[in-house]
């Protein structure tokens, strides 16, 4: 079965930096997809940024961007220019080419940022 | 945002009691999901769908059933609540294999 960690519970970030949340899963799959999402207080879940397995290209969306490194099953997200907007939960999230679509989730890392 | 409306949005109830969340969706997406939420387990899957009627488990389905008469609804329910079904519940859709899943706003429900 597929496991999704994450080991950072949180995180603090300053004002306009940068800052690297850590994602690691342990698969048997070669072909699976990776998403981040981001959990603000008002609790709804918001998708980030996606990654598909068999591309080697880094995704990135804005400020965000990601460092997927298949062969050691990691899958960092980092935000620049951090913004108070952007402190929130944090989840990453497993999702294989079969199983009926399901996401397998990340026990997630709380992010703060400082002004 | 994808059109996903949760209801209800907060509910308490007794333990034995029965409860049905209903997810609605205006994007006639084909695939719908129900997750719940707890501290410390991020998300884990009770339910999905895959079309009207078709139905399967998730990793954490028991206690719980489901229905899918029509594309846009998907019904959760507790037969008999208990204090570990206390949680926040999900519903997500998504259109096609493979592509990301959209949330909806989430139940808080709280079973004393």
């Amino acid at each position: 079965a597929q496991t999704v960690t994450q080991s950072q519970p949180e995180m603090s970030v300053q004002e306009a930096e940068t800052v690297t949340l850590s994602c690691t899963y342990d698969t048997s799959e070669s072909d699976y997809y990776l998403f981040w999402y981001k959990q603000p207080p008002s609790r709804q879940m918001i998708l980030v940024i996606r990654q598909e397995a068999y591309k080697q290209q880094n995704a990135t969306e804005n400020r965000f961007s990601v460092n997927f490194q298949k062969a050691a099953k990691s899958f960092s997200l980092k935000i620049s220019d951090s913004q108070l907007g952007d402190a929130a939960m944090y989840f990453c999230a497993y999702r294989s080419t079969n199983q009926g679509g399901k996401l397998i989730f990340g026990q997630g890392t709380e992010l703060s940022v400082k002004p | 945002d994808a059109g996903i409306t949760q209801s209800p949005r907060h509910k308490v109830t007794e333990t034995g009691t029965p409860v049905t969340l209903r997810c609605h969706q205006t994007e006639n997406h084909r695939y719908m999901y129900w997750y719940r939420q707890d501290p410390g387990h991020g998300l884990r899957l009770i339910h999905y769908s895959y079309g009207v009627k078709d139905t399967d488990k998730g990793e954490v389905s028991d206690g719980y059933s489901v229905s899918r008469s029509k594309t846009e609804d998907f019904l959760l329910t507790l037969e008999s609540a208990t204090s570990s079904q206390t949680s926040v519940y999900f519903c997500a859709i998504s259109e096609i294999w493979g592509a990301e899943q959209y949330f909806g706003p989430g139940t808080r429900l709280t079973v004393t």
